[in-house]
C-alpha cells in the first residue's frame, strides 16, 4: 500500500462548484503539504501544515482552503473552482527531526479539471 | 528572492549516451538540495539529498554533485527505464519548505 494515498485521483467538474481533495499518510510524518503543478512552472506550495493545530499559507494560497483532521490526514478545498485552477495536486508529507533537511515524500497526485 | 533554475527543460539521449542536468540555484542559507524523478501518472519519487559543497551521491547510473551555486545530476550510460522528468529542489528554512525547480524532461531512446 502507498504511504501517501491520495483521493480522487482524477476528477472533472465544472467552474463555481466545491471540490475537496483528500490525502491520508501512513509514515507517521507530522509535516504535510499541498503542492500544485503546471507545465513549465514546477511544484509550488499552496498550505502547509506541521501538526493538526499549526496551518500555515503557501505561495499560492487563494483560492484555497485545507483542513487537518488528524495527525495522518490533509484536505484540501476549493470554494469555487474556477477554470485556471486545473492542474496537478500534490500532497508531500516530512519528518520533522533534522529541521528543514529532509526530503519530501509525495502521492500520486490528483489530476484536477474545471471547465 | 530565491530562485531555482533547472537546465536544459529537455534532453533526448541515445542509450549509453552519457549527460549531466545542471540545477542552478541562488537562496540565502541552503539548508538541503533535494533531487527527485518523477514518471508521467505519479508523484515525485525522492532520489538523493545534498547538504553541502562538495558532497557527492551515487545510484545506479546516477550521480548526484553539489558547489556553492548550483547541483548536477550526472546520468552515466542511460537505460531506456532512465526516462523520466528529473526535479531538483531546496530547502532553505527549518520549517522543511521546498522550493522546486521546472524540471528537465529526460528521454533515452534504445
Amino acid at each position: 500500500d502507498a504511504d501517501v494515498t491520495q483521493t480522487p485521483r482524477n476528477r472533472i467538474t465544472k467552474t463555481g462548484k466545491r471540490i475537496m481533495l483528500e490525502c491520508s499518510q501512513t509514515k507517521g510524518h507530522d509535516r504535510m503539504y499541498w503542492y500544485r503543478q503546471d507545465p513549465g512552472l514546477g511544484l509550488r506550495l499552496i498550505y502547509y501544515s506541521f501538526d493538526v493545530k499549526d496551518i500555515n499559507k503557501g505561495e499560492i494560497s487563494d483560492g484555497y482552503s485545507v483542513s487537518r483532521q488528524a495527525q495522518a490526514k490533509f484536505s484540501l478545498s476549493l470554494e469555487s473552482a474556477i477554470p485556471n485552477q486545473t492542474a496537478l495536486y500534490f500532497c508531500a508529507t516530512s519528518d520533522p527531526q533534522g529541521g528543514g533537511n529532509q526530503p519530501q515524500h509525495f502521492g500520486d497526485g490528483t489530476r484536477l479539471s474545471i471547465l | 528572492e530565491d530562485q531555482v533554475t533547472q537546465s536544459p527543460e529537455a534532453l533526448r539521449l541515445q542509450e549509453g549516451e552519457s549527460s549531466s542536468l545542471n540545477c542552478s540555484y541562488t537562496v540565502s542559507g541552503l539548508r538541503g538540495l533535494f533531487w527527485y524523478r518523477q514518471d508521467p501518472g505519479k508523484g515525485p519519487e525522492f532520489l538523493f539529498t545534498l547538504y553541502s559543497a562538495g558532497e557527492e551521491k551515487e545510484k545506479e547510473r546516477l550521480k548526484a554533485t553539489l558547489t556553492k551555486k548550483e547541483s548536477f545530476l550526472h546520468i552515466t550510460a542511460p537505460k531506456p527505464e532512465d526516462s523520466a522528468t528529473y526535479l531538483c529542489a531546496v530547502s532553505t528554512d527549518s520549517w522543511g519548505k521546498f522550493q522546486f525547480g521546472a524540471g528537465t524532461q529526460v528521454v533515452v531512446t534504445p
